[in-house]
């Protein structure tokens, strides 16, 4: 139980474009999403906590024009990346909090901006 | 700030040797305390996890680990290391009043000889 399911796994898009990852708990309501960005061979950095209904609170440094997260539902979180650049290439990961304490994952998507 | 340390970036053991992956953690508040195997362009899956009680916990995979309180620790480890357990290796750290959020530490590269 408590799955959650990223896509896409992989996308290449050109400079300029917009690209948008879907984050969606399967067997559970996600009340809370969290989503995170790895550089390769680093952590995971978080980017910015998803709820359900509002405004999503994005961390320091992160731009929130760039990277629009909307949570419209109790299964559905998404990451848009907007108007992708090279430097915004890199590997993103969603979570969610579960019950019992806890997270899982979703199984990220490597995003190239070329 | 919170912080979370993970001393070693490299690890390389033979197979059936045993294995420590060290954690320590800087933070004013009781921990949650979490340990993370990532496969190379994969999620995160979850070893284990303390929350509170007994400090000795055990995960999947033939996987434990103790919560040190004194020392701020949480070191991973398991007695005998197959090769599939090549992967990174994340904690991470989360606390009561945190907005559920994670820090996680920079991981720790673990290879495998056979």
């Amino acid at each position: 139980g408590a799955v959650v399911s990223q896509h896409p796994s992989w996308v290449i898009c050109k400079s300029g474009t917009s690209v948008k990852i879907e984050c969606r708990s399967l067997d559970f309501q996600a009340t809370t999403m969290f989503w995170y960005r790895q550089f390769p061979k680093q952590s995971l950095m978080l980017m910015a906590t998803s709820n359900e209904g509002s405004k999503a609170t994005y961390e320091q440094g992160v731009e929130k024009d760039k990277f629009l997260i909307n949570h419209a539902s109790l299964t559905l979180s998404t990451l848009t990346v907007t108007s992708a650049h090279p430097e915004d290439s890199s590997f993103y990961i969603c979570s969610a909090t579960v019950g019992g304490g806890g997270y899982t994952f979703g199984s990220g998507t490597r995003l190239t901006v070329v | 700030a919170q912080s979370v340390t993970q001393p070693d970036i490299h690890i390389t053991v033979s197979e059936g040797a045993s294995l420590e992956l060290r954690c320590n953690y800087s933070y004013g508040a009781t921990p949650y305390l979490f340990w993370y195997v990532q496969s190379p362009g994969q999620g995160l899956q979850l070893l284990l996890k303390y929350f509170s009680g007994d400090t000795l916990v055990q995960g999947i995979k033939g996987f434990e680990a103790e919560f040190k309180r004194s020392q701020s620790s949480f070191n991973l480890r398991k007695p005998s290391v197959h090769w599939s357990d090549a992967a990174e290796y994340f904690c991470a750290v989360g606390f009561t009043g945190g907005g559920n959020k994670l820090t996680f530490g920079t991981g720790t590269q673990l290879k495998v000889e056979l």
